[in-house]
């Protein structure tokens, strides 16, 4: 059972719209939501992180949105850029950190 | 240079043979994880060292065995090889008390 899941599992839009990608959580007990994001051929990077004492975080062009009634959350990318072309994933974890869930990531593509 | 280096980048064996993956880490940090991520980018936690202790480990075949001879150092091994471990692995690392975990360039197996 994938205890956190994305959609969609990929993502089209044009250069400047807002790309909104979902991610929703099965466990309550979860404290921590980080989203990497992972360039093709390069490694996943942490881009943004949030935890449940807040219900947005915004850093730029990227904010999260958390809703921990519903267990969701969503990253909201404006102005997007086809630099943002990439694979967001979207985890969780609880206590130390010592092991994030990770869902199966949304594929993102800004078209010029 | 700080970072996580991962050697080699890419391994090309025959099923059944035997390899070794290296990762070290210059970020003084005391927790370091492998990953597998499959073509379909699906990112699978395998293992997690902290200190030198296994403190995570996930269901993956017995062929898979972690070797930390210290902190900064997480290698990974596996005995016969079959089709279905080809796939990147990650070396990842991370600070106690921070939440962040950085990956390093990861090492692409392909299994003939």
């Amino acid at each position: 059972q994938q205890q956190v899941r994305q959609s969609p599992q990929s993502l089209t839009v044009w250069e400047g719209e807002t790309a909104i990608l979902n991610c929703s959580y099965e466990d309550s007990t979860f404290d921590y939501f980080p989203w990497y994001w992972q360039f093709p051929r390069e490694s996943p990077a942490l881009l943004i992180a949030i935890r449940p004492v807040s219900n947005k975080k915004e850093d730029g062009r990227f904010t999260i949105f958390f809703n921990k009634r519903e267990k969701k959350l969503s990253l909201h990318i404006t102005d997007s850029q086809p630099g943002d072309s990439a694979t967001y994933f979207c985890a969780a974890s609880v206590g130390d950190n010592s092991k994030l869930i990770w869902g199966l990531g949304t594929s993102l593509v800004v078209n010029p | 240079e700080t970072a996580v280096f991962q050697t080699p980048n890419y391994h090309v064996t025959q099923v059944g043979n035997e390899v070794s993956f290296n990762c070290k880490q210059t970020l003084g940090h005391d927790t370091m994880y492998w990953y597998k991520q499959d073509s379909k980018k699906l990112l699978k936690i395998m293992f997690s060292y902290n200190n030198k202790q296994l403190i995570v480990n996930e269901t993956v075949p017995r062929r898979f065995s972690p070797q930390s001879s210290d902190k900064a150092h997480l290698n990974l091994r596996i005995k016969s090889v079959e089709p279905e471990d080809s796939a990147v692995y990650l070396c990842a690392s991370r600070l106690g008390n921070q939440d962040t975990q950085y990956f390093g360039p990861g090492t692409r197996l392909l299994v003939l």
